[in-house]
């Protein structure tokens, strides 16, 4: 069975512009929840969608989106990059049917912002 | 609120030895969800165990083994006769009832050294 997939591993993009990540969740997971991982925050919770919509949504301006399509694929978008957007996104995928089971995740996409 | 607290942000051990990882916790919920995670340098994070607040029967899983407390609220992460394979950072997380939202603690990094 297929793991967590995130695309593309690593990115360098310029202040001012803007990104977007890709997430393939595990074959029959439902939920998809990105989290964003920096030095000086650790992990912080971005937010989560469950049947293409968002159930949770972390404390993070308006610049940071996301979305998901029908087969469960997640996108998130960062606009307007600044150098602090910096970090390792992780993507975590769950079955969903339930609160709070088990979330596995991708190897995440590290953005560096210059 | 909801915060966990990986007091250890270091821990170096020899190989064969004994670690206890801590993890304290708040939250004002009655239910809530306790996970630990490794992170090896690889960047994903692997899933190790979930344990919800009405279950505080510890667990052992090979060499790793689980001590929940709600009466000092800590879940506390021992792995015995540690392995080089061990090091890793990992992290303590605690998800409320009411929404699948992961908050992480810091993180404890640990070496284990032949």
């Amino acid at each position: 069975k297929a793991g967590v997939t995130q695309t593309p591993r690593y990115l360098i993009k310029t202040r001012g512009q803007q990104v977007t990540l890709s997430c393939s969740p595990i074959s029959g997971h439902r939920s998809v929840s990105w989290y964003q991982q920096t030095p000086g925050q650790g992990l912080q919770f971005l937010f989560e969608y469950f049947s293409e919509t968002q159930r949770n949504k972390g404390n993070f301006p308006g610049r940071f989106s996301g979305r998901q399509f029908s087969n469960s694929r997640s996108e998130m978008n960062v606009s307007t990059l600044e150098l602090g957007d910096s970090a390792l996104y992780l993507c975590a995928s769950s079955p969903g049917g339930a609160w709070n089971t088990e979330a596995f995740f991708g190897q995440g996409t590290r953005l560096t912002v210059v | 609120a909801q915060k966990v607290t990986q007091a250890q942000t270091e821990i170096s051990v020899v190989e064969k030895e004994d670690v206890t990882l801590d993890c304290v916790y708040e939250t004002r919920d009655t239910t809530y969800y306790l996970f630990w995670y490794k992170q090896p340098p690889s960047g994903e994070l692997v899933f190790l165990i979930r344990r919800n607040s009405f279950d505080e029967q510890n667990e052992i899983s090979g060499r790793y083994s689980w001590n929940f407390q709600k009466s000092t609220s800590s879940f506390n992460f021992t792995i015995t006769a540690s392995q080089v394979v061990d090091s890793a950072v990992y992290f303590c997380a605690l998800s409320p009832n009411s929404g699948y939202a992961l908050n992480f603690g810091k993180g404890t990094s640990l070496l284990v050294t032949p």
